[in-house]
């Protein structure tokens, strides 16, 4: 059983269109999170929840709205998606701090 | 706030040759520390973390980094790399706060190792 996973792993999509990630994790952790790889490989989290509750969100434009319908899943919607939002976006999760578990990732071109 | 820097953003070496790649922190808070592996078009794999303890601390893959807290350093080191290693390395920080911990990586570092 894959401990994170997300979906789609693949994604192509013209600027403007509407699109979302999926992310389910099994490990039974309270915290997940988003990352955005870019193209110099450079990772940044993006947002976090606690328990289906917001608790960082690290200056992401508005058009990213992520959404936890309970503490597995963390989906992430992009809307009026930007040539810009091209990256390798990845999901995580932990317990306490002390081991995180990434997803494969989710690449994202928009053209 | 935390902050890593990785000091080389790619490291050439020769197969079976030793190999250091090097990594600050920047907390006045006790920290988590990490090393992930990233191989060519894949996830992250955790190499190894360092939360207490002994400072010296061995991970997969032959893989081991020294938790320096005087020098703020978490290097990574290697004694005889095969090609198969290469790939980016990224080193990580944490703080360890309950849920409102997130890691902090570095910019990352690509080994490439050749025949």
């Amino acid at each position: 059983d894959t401990a994170v996973s997300q979906t789609p792993k693949y994604l192509v999509t013209q600027m403007g269109n509407d699109k979302s990630i999926k992310c389910e994790q099994n490990l039974g952790h309270d915290t997940m999170y988003w990352y955005k790889q870019d193209s110099k490989k450079f990772l940044k989290i993006m947002f976090s929840y606690n328990n289906k509750e917001l608790i960082i969100n690290e200056t992401v434009p508005n058009r990213f709205s992520p959404k936890s319908p309970d503490k597995a899943h963390l989906n992430l919607h992009i809307n009026s998606l930007e040539l810009g939002d091209s990256a390798v976006y990845f999901c995580a999760s932990s317990q306490d701090g002390s081991g995180y578990t990434f997803g494969s990732g989710t690449r994202l071109t928009v053209v | 706030a935390q902050s890593v820097t990785q000091l080389d953003s790619q490291v050439p070496v020769f197969e079976e040759a030793p190999v250091e790649l090097r990594c600050n922190y920047s907390s006045s808070v006790s920290v988590y520390l990490f090393w992930y592996v990233q191989y060519p078009n894949q996830g992250l794999q955790l190499l190894l973390k360092y939360l207490s303890g002994s400072t010296l601390v061995k991970g997969i893959n032959g893989f081991e980094a020294e938790f320096n807290k005087s020098q703020t350093s978490f290097h990574l080191r290697k004694p005889s790399v095969h090609i198969s290693d290469t790939a980016e390395y990224f080193c990580a920080v944490s703080r360890p706060s309950g849920g409102y911990n997130k890691l902090i990586f570095g910019a990352g570092t690509r080994l490439a190792v050749h025949p």
